[in-house]
């Protein structure tokens, strides 16, 4: 069935170091990857989403990649701050979808200062 | 433009009765789609609404459902509430609900059923 594994589910970084979230999504005609970032009592907000037809893109300190083959997909911050804190979610979706995302259970990232 | 509104924001109910939330898309917005966010179970995708129709649903009982009007604003309605129904429950708009299309989440109702 559709599934999306997210690891890992806590991770601890110094203020200015890089962080990894990863994901892996066992549907093949999944196309469409979102992650969303959700602050303590706010709504998830996307902070970049790719394209099955890209295997990389970036924007600005956040990076995501694609790699379709071994179905996994990356979260990459460069030069973590504090206001980083929060929880990551992933998720995966396909054309026969319509208006269904499949989530990971999410990665609580807490920047220390 | 004004983003994904929902109300009310908070919900207090007990056990056996039932709860009606509402959410109003972005403007210009058709699909809605309704999660349910538990510590336990993450973000679990409940149905989809397009042009009034319920066009997608996730694996939860018939206990719940929703509706969506002319305007594109939606309603869920969960009928003979249970103790583990207590979540965050938030909708997500987007323009016509493609699996490429971003979805804009609202605020989100708090429920929580004693």
């Amino acid at each position: 069935g559709e599934n999306v594994e997210q690891h890992p589910s806590t991770l601890s970084v110094q203020e200015g170091d890089s962080a990894v979230i990863k994901c892996t999504y066992s549907d093949s005609a999944s196309n469409y990857f979102p992650w969303y970032k959700q602050e303590l009592g706010k709504r998830p907000q996307l902070i970049i989403d790719i394209r099955s037809n890209v295997g990389e893109k970036k924007d600005q300190r956040i990076a995501v990649t694609l790699n379709k083959t071994a179905k996994h997909f990356s979260l990459h911050i460069t030069e973590t701050q504090p206001e980083d804190s929060a929880v990551y979610f992933c998720a995966a979706s396909k054309p026969s979808n319509t208006g269904k995302l499949i989530f990971g259970q999410g990665t609580t990232l807490q920047v220390k200062p | 433009k004004a983003g994904v509104t929902q109300t009310p924001r908070y919900l207090i109910k007990t056990r056996g009765q039932q709860v009606t939330l509402s959410c109003s898309p972005i403007s210009g917005h058709r699909s809605v789609s309704w999660y349910q966010q538990t510590p336990g179970q993450g973000l679990q995708f409940l149905f989809e609404y397009f042009s009034e129709t319920q066009r997608n649903k996730g694996n939860f009982p018939g206990r719940f459902s929703g509706r969506q009007f002319s305007n594109s604003r939606s309603e869920m309605n969960v009928s003979t509430l249970e103790l583990g129904d207590s979540a965050l429950y938030l909708c997500a708009s987007s323009f016509i609900g493609l699996a490429e299309e971003t979805q804009y989440f609202g605020p989100g109702t708090r429920l929580l059923v004693l």
